[in-house]
Parts: C-alpha cells; sequence; structure tokens
C-alpha cells in the first residue's frame, strides 16, 4: 500500500501570507496526485489534479509542484475563504489520502 | 451540471450489512469512474472502491474482502455493499465520479452509524 504523509497538520496563518503544505508518498506515485479542500460539513472539493493541473475555476493563487514522492501545495495569497482542510491524493495505485492539513486563519 | 445524491438507512447494527445508493442525474453513468469513499467523524477521508460502467472494479484492499460495488445502468445508480460492520465503520459516506480514483464531482454524503 502506498502511504500519503502531509506536514504540517495544522497551520495558522494570516490572510496575504504564503502558505505551503507538503505532501509525500511512500513510494513513487510520478504525478498521479490530487489536492482537496474540504469545509466543515461539506464534501471535499478538487483544486488540483495530476500534481499541477489546476482545475477550471479554482483561483490562481494555488498551485502545485512536485514528483514521484514529494508535492507541495501553495497558496500564494491566503484568503479569509481558504480556511479549511487540505488532503492529497495519489490515484496512481489504488488511492490513498494524507491525513489532512487543517489551515487556520489568524 | 452532474449531480450525485446518496441514499440508504442511516442505522445499521454490528455484523450486518451496510448498503447505500447512489442516484446519478445530469450525466450517464456509461461514462467515468463512479467511487464510495468514506470519512468517519472527525477523521480523514478512506477510498473505498470504484467501478466502471462495465462492471470491473478496484476495492481498498483493506476492505476488500467486505466490500462490492455494483452498478444499475437503467437507474443511472451505482451501490455500495459492506457486508460484516463493526462501530468502526462508522463515518459519512460519499459517491462520487471521476475520471478515476481521482475524484471531479462528490455527493453530499451521508451519515451511516454502526450501532445496536
Amino acid at each position: 500500500d502506498i502511504q500519503m504523509t502531509q506536514s504540517p497538520s495544522t497551520l495558522s496563518a494570516s490572510v496575504g501570507d504564503r502558505v505551503t503544505i507538503t505532501c509525500r508518498a511512500s513510494q513513487s506515485i510520478s504525478s498521479w496526485l490530487a489536492w482537496y479542500q474540504q469545509k466543515p460539513g461539506k464534501a471535499p472539493k478538487l483544486l488540483m489534479y495530476k500534481a499541477s493541473s489546476l482545475k477550471s475555476g479554482v483561483p490562481s493563487r494555488f498551485s502545485g509542484s512536485g514528483s514521484g514522492t514529494e508535492f507541495t501545495l501553495t497558496i500564494s495569497s491566503l484568503q479569509p475563504d481558504d480556511f479549511g482542510t487540505y488532503y492529497c491524493q495519489q490515484y496512481h495505485s489504488y488511492s490513498t489520502f494524507g491525513q489532512g492539513t487543517k489551515v487556520e486563519i489568524k | 451540471q452532474v449531480q450525485l445524491q446518496e441514499s440508504g438507512p442511516g442505522l445499521v447494527k454490528p455484523s450486518e450489512t451496510l448498503s447505500l445508493t447512489c442516484t446519478v442525474s445530469g450525466d450517464s453513468i456509461s461514462t467515468y469512474y463512479w467511487n464510495w469513499i468514506r470519512q468517519p467523524p472527525g477523521k480523514g477521508l478512506e477510498w473505498i472502491g470504484y467501478i466502471y460502467y462495465s462492471g470491473s472494479t478496484k476495492y481498498n484492499p483493506s476492505l476488500e474482502s467486505r466490500v462490492t460495488i455494483s452498478v444499475d445502468m437503467s437507474k443511472n445508480q451505482f451501490s455500495l455493499k459492506l457486508t460484516s460492520v463493526t462501530a468502526a465503520d462508522t463515518a459519512v459516506y460519499y459517491c462520487a465520479r471521476g475520471p478515476s480514483a481521482r475524484i471531479d464531482y462528490w455527493g453530499q454524503g451521508t451519515l451511516v452509524t454502526v450501532s445496536s
């Protein structure tokens, strides 16, 4: 099984800050990685796929990078609506989610 | 715009079978992959498995012995059965669509509690 490890588990940042979330895979997943944002009581929403492709309609302040085993999701300028929990997901072999990163606005 | 709606019992007794159905509107089920994902209260997401309209399936190895996903093209629905449930299977269950196990559309989710 491929394990996905996200860091940090929680982060608190101010509006306008640059925020980076890291996701590491236990083995190479090429670029088969997606990022989701989930708000309390709601289903997750897709932000990025294939590591660095932005889903249509998602603000351009979100970006993704990486390949192999190390990936990052960056929010270039944190906005109030960006609070929530972010999950990475590998879909190279079956599928596994990271444990989530909770983003709080200071 | 594709919409997915989960339906089924909200309470299941231990050792029994959890059964959920997802009704798809705004899209034909004869495209894409149709997934089930769950989320225990306060915890992270777990992929359960998917089915392609042809009937081919792929399941999470940790659940494979207890899971069956099936599709009913005449009703534009797909279903989940999870046998021998325990309290650890209590979760919000989501049905979802994707080009693979990567999801582009999610249902709203339905809470299933396992309790006697």
